[in-house]
């Protein structure tokens, strides 16, 4: 089966960097996914990681580690507009086209 | 704009009501999908089809019926709902190849009464 753990809300402060944690467990691991989602908002595509590493896009950068089964999503110079979810997400079983999602990582963005 | 369309935005209904969502996407994607978002859950995947063909119901009730006449519309038809169907139901589309990113649309807020 698959399982995604990520912290449920985090609160960090405008100008900041926050760290949102990603554990996973996959059968087949085929990539890792973050999207934001404002509320009453579709998810948005924030980054894909295949890899072992930190790919970086502006303010923001996604790191993977495949032997850990952990990804983090970097959040750097924190804008009150970042508040929003943050959904880690796996792609199913091989072969199978669709995304397995984790709860999501609620922040909060202080002035 | 993320290029998948969903209407309506908001429905309420009665229990032996039956009404329809509707999902439209303009970037040529062939593979589409219903995920169901409730309150502190992560999204749950419900239907996907490929090239109009229904390859996944992830043990749906059989009172969602997904209708997909061709690979840019995909329909959720709704019948006798109970009040914990009430949700965000999200569409989705990808392209057949590549990563596998799915575009989300805006989504349905559905409440059940």
């Amino acid at each position: 089966g698959q399982n995604i753990d990520q912290p449920t809300e985090m609160t960090a402060t405008e100008g900041a960097i926050v760290q949102i944690n990603c554990t996973y467990q996959t059968s087949g691991f085929n990539g890792l996914f973050w999207y934001q989602q404002h509320a009453g908002e579709a998810p948005t595509f924030l980054s894909y990681n295949v890899l072992d590493g930190l790919e970086e896009k502006g303010r923001f950068s996604s790191f993977l580690s495949r032997s850990k089964g952990y990804s983090y999503l970097l959040l750097k110079e924190l804008q009150m507009k970042d508040s929003a979810s943050y959904l880690c997400a796996v792609p199913m079983d091989t072969g199978r086209r669709a995304l397995t999602f984790g709860s999501g990582t609620r922040l909060q963005v202080q002035p | 704009e993320t290029g998948v369309t969903q209407t309506p935005r908001h429905l309420v209904m009665g229990m032996t009501n039956k009404k329809s969502l509707k999902c439209e996407q303009h970037l040529g994607h062939n593979a589409m999908y219903w995920y169901k978002q409730s309150a502190k859950k992560p999204l749950e995947l419900m239907f996907v089809y490929n090239f109009k063909e229904q390859t996944e119901n992830n043990s749906v009730p059989s009172r969602f019926s997904p209708e997909c006449p061709n690979s840019s519309h995909l329909f959720l038809h709704l019948h006798t709902l109970q009040p914990e169907d009430s949700a965000l139901y999200l569409c989705a589309s990808s392209q057949e190849t590549g990563t596998g990113e799915l575009f989300f649309g805006e989504g349905s807020r559905l409440t059940v009464l």
